[in-house]
């Protein structure tokens, strides 16, 4: 079984901190995914991977960068946080066969709070 | 516009009831198209991809209509452990996914 890990299911951060959300996949997928989902709103794409070290950006990337110095890792860094970054963070990966994009497997989430 | 659009929900629907839920999406270049179930409080979760020819699997029918821009799910003889939020995935040719915002479906007894 495919099995994305995240850092932390839980975190409180204080509003101007850096925060470091960690993702890890085992199954050797080419794209990795960061996803905020909020009431409302649903989920919405932050970055996402290709490749090591190869990032482009979502639909919200404001306020976010990302690091893949690994094939199975893909971090998510809040430069100073914010408390409109509250929320649940997912991440995703998923893999390429045969060009075609195929369905991503997600990890638990992560809820942030920043205070 | 949203660039993949559901049905607003939510579905309130018996055991045994057949229900259907709609998504249609904007992006003209999209590749690739699934169905995600998510329950409360926990990550999305594949249900089933959409295949331009439409796919079955047990009680759950996908169909994909790429001239309307639209897709479908069916879920026929409901279960009490069908409720759950079922979202539309859409990835363009370039890898990138856009998620509608989810139907909700309780099945009531």
């Amino acid at each position: 079984d495919v099995k994305v890990t995240q850092s932390s299911r839980y975190l409180v951060k204080r509003t101007g901190e850096k925060v470091f959300l960690e993702c890890v996949q085992d199954m050797d997928h080419e794209n990795m995914f960061w996803y905020r989902q909020d009431p409302g709103l649903g989920l919405r794409l932050i970055y996402f991977s290709y490749d090591v070290k190869m990032k482009e950006k979502g639909d919200i990337p404001e306020g976010y960068s990302v690091s893949r110095e690994k094939k199975e890792r893909f971090s998510l860094i809040l430069e100073s946080a914010s408390t409109n970054q509250t929320s649940m963070y997912l991440c995703a990966s998923s893999p390429v066969r045969g060009g075609q994009y195929n369905e991503q497997f997600f990890g638990p989430g992560t809820r942030l709070t920043v205070l | 516009r949203k660039e993949v659009e559901q049905d607003p929900g939510p579905f309130n629907v018996p055991e045994g009831a057949t229900v259907a839920f709609n998504c249609t999406y904007s992006n003209s270049a999209s590749q690739s198209f699934f169905w995600y179930r998510q329950d409360c409080r926990k990550e999305p979760k594949l249900l089933m991809s959409v295949y331009s020819s439409g796919n079955e699997d047990g009680r759950f029918t996908a169909q994909l209509n790429r001239a309307s821009q639209y897709i479908s799910l069916l879920i026929r003889d409901s279960k009490l452990s069908d409720s759950a939020t079922y979202l539309c995935v859409v990835t363009t040719n370039a890898g990138k996914s856009t998620f509608g915002d989810g139907t909700t479906l309780t099945v009531k007894p």
